[in-house]
This record gives structure tokens, sequence and C-alpha cells, in this order.
């Protein structure tokens, strides 16, 4: 298996504008999480989904942002618009029965930054 | 590769007493993050202290303190005045721009 495969790897974008990273999990797994990484605030959940299913998006910081996971092989982190503060990398794991964030697998992540 | 080691699957302490978590790194980069999470049942991570690589000064955080030996590539985690809500997993994380690595984790039990 590949892992878990995010793209892109880099997005540029301009204030305002919609961005939407993608995300294809590890075959099998049944968790997906959506992650925030930024040097301030270190690693913050945004959403998981259990089988398709998102089961808590409380971390997700504001209506801009939304997440989709259509079917077992693919997730979508959409932000409209995006805005500065947005700038971070996004990354996306997997797992197959665990919410341990070591148990994890996570992609390369998606370094967005918003101009 | 980077990695991170938390040689200590489990630890108690009594409640009101402090506790020490360790934590040891491996990486050939110069500029990175240190962070300690609190990860409770609920799996959030909650972020108990940071560290920038860059900085000799050892972050404090209220009842959370870490000292950091950069040559010896330690970052351990000193929490004072233990409390009964300090009982969680706590994971040492490294961070550069493009990557993220934890421990496995220390379980930490405090006693009434």
């Amino acid at each position: 298996d590949a892992g878990v495969i995010q793209s892109p790897r880099h997005e540029v974008t301009e204030m305002g504008q919609e961005v939407t990273l993608r995300c294809k999990p590890i075959s099998g797994h049944d968790y997906l999480f959506w992650y925030r990484q930024t040097m301030m605030r270190g690693l913050e959940l945004l959403i998981y989904f259990n089988n398709n299913v998102p089961i808590d998006d409380s971390g997700m910081p504001e209506d801009r942002f939304s997440a989709k996971m259509p079917n077992a092989s693919f997730s979508t982190l959409k932000i409209q618009p995006s805005e500065p503060r947005d700038s971070a990398v996004y990354f996306c794991a997997s797992s197959r029965d665990s919410l341990k964030v070591t148990e994890a697998f996570f992609g390369q992540g998606t370094r967005l930054t918003v101009v | 590769a980077q990695t991170v080691t938390q040689s200590q699957p489990e630890m108690s302490v009594q409640e009101a007493e402090t506790v020490t978590l360790s934590c040891t790194y491996d990486t050939s980069e110069n500029n990175y993050y240190l962070f300690w999470y609190k990860q409770p049942p609920s799996r959030q991570m909650i972020l108990v202290i940071r560290q920038e690589a860059y900085k000799q000064q050892n972050a404090t955080e209220n009842r959370f303190s870490v000292n950091f030996q950069k040559a010896a590539k330690s970052f351990s985690l000193k929490i004072s005045d233990s409390q009964l809500g300090d009982t969680a997993m706590y994971f040492c994380a490294f961070m550069t721009l493009n990557d993220m690595r934890f421990g496995a984790g220390t379980r930490l039990t405090v006693k009434p």
C-alpha cells in the first residue's frame, strides 16, 4: 500500500479563493482524520470520520471549513473563502480501528499558503 | 529518519506530588519544535507545552515545565502539584515544517 496520499503537496492561493485539499486513506482503514498543524498551536484535530460518516467536527474552526468523505477511498477538506490565517500544513491520517493518534498513519501533508 | 522515544509506557504519581515524563528524539535538523500533548479518552489532542529548538530557555506553563537538553536531544516534561485531572496519555512530538513524529505515549495516572 502506498500509504495515505494527499494532494496537492503545496498550495498557494489568494485570499478569498476556494481551496480544496484531497486525501486518499489506506485501504481498509475505518477512520479518517483531518489535522491542521501550525508552529504556534501544534497539531489540531479538525474532524474525523468513521466508515465515511463525520463523527466529530468540533475542531473545525469556522463555517468556512467543510469536509466530506463520499466513499471509503476519498475525502476532501474545503476552505471557502480562504484567509491568510488559514496558512498551515494540513494532514490527513487514517487508522484501522483506533482513535489513538499514534496508531494513525499520516499523509505527507498539504502546505497551504494564503496570500 | 527522525524518531521520538518515550521510554515509560506507564507512570503513576500521588496527587500533589511531582512527576517527570521522559522523551528523547533523534534528528539531523537544526530548526524544529517540540511539543507535549495530553490525550484524554475523548481523543482530542490538547497542547500542554511547546518548545522552540532555537530557544535555550526551558518553556513553562503553570504547573508544567520542560527540561530541554538540545545536545542530548532530550525533552522531559515535569508536572508539579499533580492533579487528578492530569490523568491521561501524554505524547511527546517533534515537528519541522514538513514532518511530524510522535512518541508512543506515556499513560499517567494520578492517584488520590
